[in-house]
């Protein structure tokens, strides 16, 4: 039972480039995150999926773009990335619906050059 | 205003000391609070969830809700160096939202 698993860990990107973090969960669980952290701001919420089939803005969905591909992943693309997007990310999961504690996986940390 | 709000820190404590946790929130309607440890280069982790009013407990660790005065805290009794991390209140309210952090030292 891995939890939430997120791929990769690290990874460096020039101006303009286009990448896909994905996320994966194995608890069986309805909704998924996506949130960055930066030094000072604590986590922000990116986009987010209450259950498979739908997705929703957060706090700072610019630049960013989400597919959630079944119940088990949640996927965050960067069209066009910027060096004010080098962050940490976090995927979490949770089983929603009157239980609202969020599982995080390990991250990925992304600089853009 | 921010919307959940957290001493930065850091908070020092010795060893075997209760080290408190404050954080405050400013949206009324919440109905869930969690505190969640974040050590150095790691994901945070769920530690507690609190839904009313009064003490939860659970180990060592005491989670105090006040809605009220709008406040939520986390007690650490006996407090050992594995707990130097950062403390991160979350409130849940349209969506979850977090505190910036408060960086724990424990010290041996």
């Amino acid at each position: 039972n891995a939890g939430v698993t997120q791929t990769p860990k690290f990874q460096v990107l020039k101006t303009g480039q286009s990448m896909t973090l994905q996320c994966a969960q194995d608890m069986n669980h309805n909704s998924m995150y996506w949130y960055r952290q930066d030094p000072g701001m604590g986590l922000r919420l990116i986009y987010y999926s209450a259950s498979e089939g739908t997705t929703d803005k957060g706090e700072v969905p610019n630049g960013y773009n989400v597919s959630r591909l079944n119940k088990r992943e949640f996927s965050l693309r960067l069209e066009s990335a910027a060096p004010s997007q080098t962050s940490v990310y976090f995927c979490a999961s949770s089983e929603g619906t009157g239980n609202y504690e969020q599982y995080f996986g390990p991250g990925t940390r992304l600089t853009v050059t | 205003q921010k919307e959940v709000e957290q001493n930065s820190g850091p908070l020092s404590v010795p060893e075997g000391a209760i080290a408190s946790l404050n954080c405050t929130y400013s949206d009324r309607g919440s109905q869930s609070f969690f505190w969640y440890r974040q050590y150095s280069g790691k994901s945070p982790e769920l530690i507690m969830s609190i839904y009313s009013n009064g003490d939860k407990e659970d180990g060592r660790f005491t989670a105090q809700l006040n809605k009220a005065s709008q406040y939520v805290s986390l007690l650490i009794r006996d407090s050992q160096p594995s707990d130097s991390a950062t403390y991160l209140c979350a409130v849940l309210g349209r969506a979850l939202t977090f505190g910036s952090g408060t960086r724990l030292q424990v010290q041996p």
